[in-house]
């Protein structure tokens, strides 16, 4: 597609429920970002993803957290028995390599999570 | 480690007038940097990016950035604003040697009047 697209681009939830957050990156794409943006604050890494393996899974706050992306395509953010603190935009981003510091991250809208 | 901080969450002014938006980091590595921004219900556009060379950086929309080694700075400046710039800007490292993540500040809302 022209850009990133993420789905759904809000998500209202009750605290427990578990949630999928899907993200489309740019055709042809091989590297994969999400990020969390709590309200008033700037982006936390999450996880990424180099083809459909996932170097490093550093930023993922708990085990409830986790994301896999198949086809070297879409990828979903899975968020088990949510919490409060979970509400956030979610981001997706990619680019067309990951191991060159110098390439360009493009992101998605976003999805808007609120846990109730 | 690396951080980066932006010093001012909101910066109001006039429109045609010049804004600059701080942003100072701290890293015990060789970063680059950059500045993104966000328009209202859009996602993240990135604005300029200082890689190496010249430590005067243009953008798109007219902003630029000046890179200063010895401050950890990297401020973003535009002399005259319009309402359409009216955004949240981003200021944002990437060490040399990292092969993920990008660090971002906290964000500046810049408001622009009329």
């Amino acid at each position: 597609g022209a850009g990133v697209s993420q789905s759904p681009s809000n998500k209202v939830t009750e605290k427990g429920k578990d949630v999928e957050l899907r993200c489309d990156p740019i055709s042809g794409h091989t590297a994969l970002y999400w990020y969390r943006q709590r309200l008033g604050q700037g982006l936390e890494f999450l996880i990424y993803f180099q083809g459909n393996s996932a170097p490093d899974k550093s930023g993922l706050p708990s085990d409830r957290f986790s994301a896999e992306r198949t086809g070297e395509s879409v990828s979903t953010l899975t968020i088990q028995r949510t919490q409060q603190e979970d509400s956030a935009v979610y981001l997706c981003a990619s680019s067309s390599r990951s191991d060159r510091a110098t390439d360009t991250q493009y992101f998605g809208p976003g999805t808007r999570l609120t846990v109730l | 480690a690396q951080s980066v901080t932006q010093l001012d969450s909101q910066v109001p002014v006039f429109e045609e007038a010049p804004v600059e938006l701080r942003c100072n980091y701290s890293s015990s590595v060789s970063v680059y940097l950059f500045w993104y921004v966000q328009y209202p219900n859009q996602g993240l556009q990135l604005l300029l990016k200082y890689l190496s060379g010249s430590t005067l950086v243009k953008g798109i929309n007219g902003f630029e950035a000046e890179f200063n080694k010895s401050q950890t700075s990297f401020h973003l400046r535009k002399p005259s604003v319009h309402i359409s710039d009216t955004a949240e800007y981003f200021c944002a490292v990437r060490p040399y040697s990292s092969a993920s993540k990008i660090i971002f500040g906290s964000g500046t809302r810049l408001s622009i009047r009329p």
